[in-house]
This record gives structure tokens, C-alpha cells and sequence, in this order.
């Protein structure tokens, strides 16, 4: 099993510029969230995906957008980037909602 | 709204030593109860998670969590840490029957002295 992979690991971005990451989540999830980390931060829930619908969504603007897909992999999509956008994007999957297995990010640099 | 507070932004200890990273979780019931550790530029992984019964956790690599109802804590322990353990440490709760989305803490880091 190979859990939750994210891609890429590593994106350098300009101001204004869009970025779309992408998740698999561990075999037998059908969940996937997604969760920005800001460097000595915890992480914050950006929404989270069932069923190819968007189930719940945290305080982000609408220039963060996702997907998720038949085979319930995910992708992340941000608009108009910022500077404050730079983080380390994780995310994570998850079957009974109750307990997420985390993939290990794609670090976003914005310049 | 549920929050989850992390006193302590840095610990340090010396390897060997005992180890207590707090957690303090406001929620009207007994929330579910994870704790996490994050290597340096990785993802999180859960070291244990707490949903009821007892109180006393075990988790992996030698870590566990005592749930203190009366003091709405959830701290972690170890009783010999090893310089692997140096790492972030991420608290989180989740509201059984809400919402599915964990709220986490905003971390301890943990550095190891030889």
C-alpha cells in the first residue's frame, strides 16, 4: 500500500500565477481534504471532497478550488496567487472520517 | 467552536530523558483525540488517537496519551526519548458526530540534546 502521495513535492510560483497540486489517497479511502501549513503553523483545513462533491469548506476565499475524480484522487487548485500563499500543502484521505492518513505535502514557494 | 491549545511552542530535553507535551482541547462532549508528529518538510503522521474507552493510550514508538476528562488534557508522554523524536508535535480534536474535519493545535517542537 502506498498510502497518500502527493505531487509535486516541490513548486516555485509567481504572484498571480495559478497552481494546481494533486493527491492519490491510500487505497480504500473514498475522502480526500486538503490542509495549508504556514511555517510554524498547524495545519488548516482548506475543504474536504466526498463523492466528487465539495463537503465542507474552511474560511479560504474562492481562489481555492478542488476536484476530485472517479478513482477519488484530488486535485487542489489556487488562483491569483500570493505571496501569503506559500506553504506546505497537505493532503489527507480517509474512509470512516473519523481517522486521516496525511501524505507528506507539496511545498509551495510564491515569490 | 472547538480549539485546541499547545502551551508549549518549544520543549527540550535531553535524550534518555522523560518527555510530556501538553494538550488542552475546548468541546462541550468528549471530542475524538489524535496526536500527530511531523518530521522536518514531511507530512503528519498519527502517533494515537483516543475515542473512548480507556483512558490511557498507546501508541507507536513508545508514545502514549492519558485523556484527563476534568481537566480537558490530553497529553503525551514518553518515558525515554531517543534523538529521532526531535520533530514537531501536532494535538488535534475532532467533534464525534459533527463535523469530520480534525482542528489541530498549532504545535510543540521538540529538540533533543545528546
Amino acid at each position: 500500500d502506498a498510502g497518500v502521495t502527493q505531487s509535486p513535492t516541490h513548486l516555485i510560483k509567481t504572484r498571480g500565477q495559478q497552481v494546481t497540486l494533486r493527491c492519490s489517497p491510500k487505497s480504500g479511502h473514498d475522502t480526500v481534504s486538503w490542509y495549508q501549513q504556514a511555517l510554524g503553523q498547524g495545519p488548516q483545513f482548506i475543504f474536504q471532497y466526498y463523492e466528487e462533491e465539495e463537503r465542507q469548506r474552511g474560511n479560504f476565499p474562492d481562489r481555492f478550488s478542488g476536484h476530485q475524480f472517479p478513482n477519488y484522487s484530488s486535485e487542489l487548485n489556487v488562483n491569483a496567487l500570493l505571496l501569503g500563499d506559500s506553504a506546505l500543502y497537505l493532503c489527507a484521505s480517509s474512509f470512516d472520517s473519523n481517522e486521516q492518513f496525511f501524505g507528506p505535502g507539496t511545498r509551495l514557494t510564491v515569490l | 467552536a472547538q480549539s485546541v491549545t499547545q502551551p508549549d511552542i518549544h520543549i527540550t530535553v535531553s535524550e534518555g530523558a522523560s518527555l510530556e507535551l501538553r494538550c488542552n482541547y475546548s468541546y462541550g462532549a468528549t471530542p475524538y483525540l489524535f496526536w500527530y508528529v511531523q518530521s522536518p518538510g514531511q507530512g503528519l503522521q498519527l502517533l494515537l488517537k483516543y475515542f473512548s474507552g480507556d483512558t490511557l493510550v498507546q501508541g507507536i514508538k513508545g508514545f502514549e496519551a492519558e485523556f484527563k476528562r476534568s481537566q480537558s488534557s490530553f497529553n503525551l508522554r514518553k518515558p525515554s526519548v531517543h534523538w529521532s523524536d526531535a520533530a514537531e508535535y501536532f494535538c488535534a480534536s475532532l467533534s464525534p458526530g459533527g463535523s469530520y474535519i480534525p482542528t489541530f493545535g498549532r504545535g510543540t517542537s521538540l529538540i533533543v540534546h545528546p
